[in-house]
């Protein structure tokens, strides 16, 4: 069964990187990932999808301070000089033939 | 700009129904496909049905007692929601989605705001 873990939580300090990842179930390593970001009180953002060699594809108007890598099973966001407005909820996301995969989520807080 | 614009949701009792609209504008709505994804406490994010080419698909959890569908010469989505159970309870976003499942890849590239939908007695 396709499943995608994220961790419940992470922190990180203003201006540092926090690096947050999603791992995809055995036997499924191969797939691609997209990551959607959720500010308090907003609607979800598309941010990037990760293929598994790593590369990725960023939505409209996404900053270089996002990125995205890949590792295995493991898809990465990484981003760099943290912002207070970076506070969020972070979700994973994938699709294999009709078939919708969220991760549970990681609430990124910025200290 | 993309925008996506949620109106309908309400308090409702169990078995009730409701129907939510999503307005889009800043793209060719008639092309695109088109979905709705709830997020609750308790089971985070969830799709639920989306329509493409004519076709619609359904989640599990909805399928018989919820139905997408279209306006395109008035750039609106709808999602009819019947039989509403106390579970339903979430709040419900319109979005986009992009990638075929020709392609082996569908995502969502652009969300509304979201509206509430409360069942309770």
């Amino acid at each position: 069964q396709l499943v995608v873990t994220q961790s419940p939580s992470a922190s990180a300090s203003l201006g540092a990187s926090v690096k947050l990842t999603c791992t995809l179930s055995s036997g499924h390593s191969s797939y691609a990932i997209a990551w959607h970001q959720q500010q308090p009180e907003k609607g979800p953002r598309y941010l990037m999808k990760v293929n598994s060699d790593g590369s990725q594809t960023k939505g409209d108007g996404i900053p270089d301070r996002f990125s995205g890598s890949s590792s295995g099973a493991e898809r990465y966001l990484t981003i760099s000089s943290l912002q207070s407005e970076d506070e969020a909820d972070y979700y994973c996301q994938t699709w294999v033939t009709g078939t919708w995969v969220f991760g549970g989520g990681t609430k990124l807080t910025v200290l | 700009e993309v925008q996506l614009l949620e109106s309908g949701g309400n308090l409702v009792q169990p078995g009730g129904s409701l129907r939510l609209s999503c307005a889009a504008s800043g793209f060719t709505f008639s092309s695109s496909s088109m979905c709705w994804v709830r997020l609750t406490p308790g089971k985070g994010l969830e799709w639920l049905s989306a329509i493409s080419n004519g076709r619609t698909y359904y989640a599990g959890s909805v399928k018989g007692r919820f139905s997408i569908s279209r306006d395109d010469s008035e750039n609106t989505l709808y999602l009819q929601m019947n039989s509403l159970r106390v579970e339903d309870t979430a709040i419900y976003y319109c979005a986009r989605e992009y990638g075929t499942g020709a392609s082996g890849w569908v995502s969502i590239d652009y969300w509304g705001q979201g509206t509430l939908v409360t069942v309770s007695s």
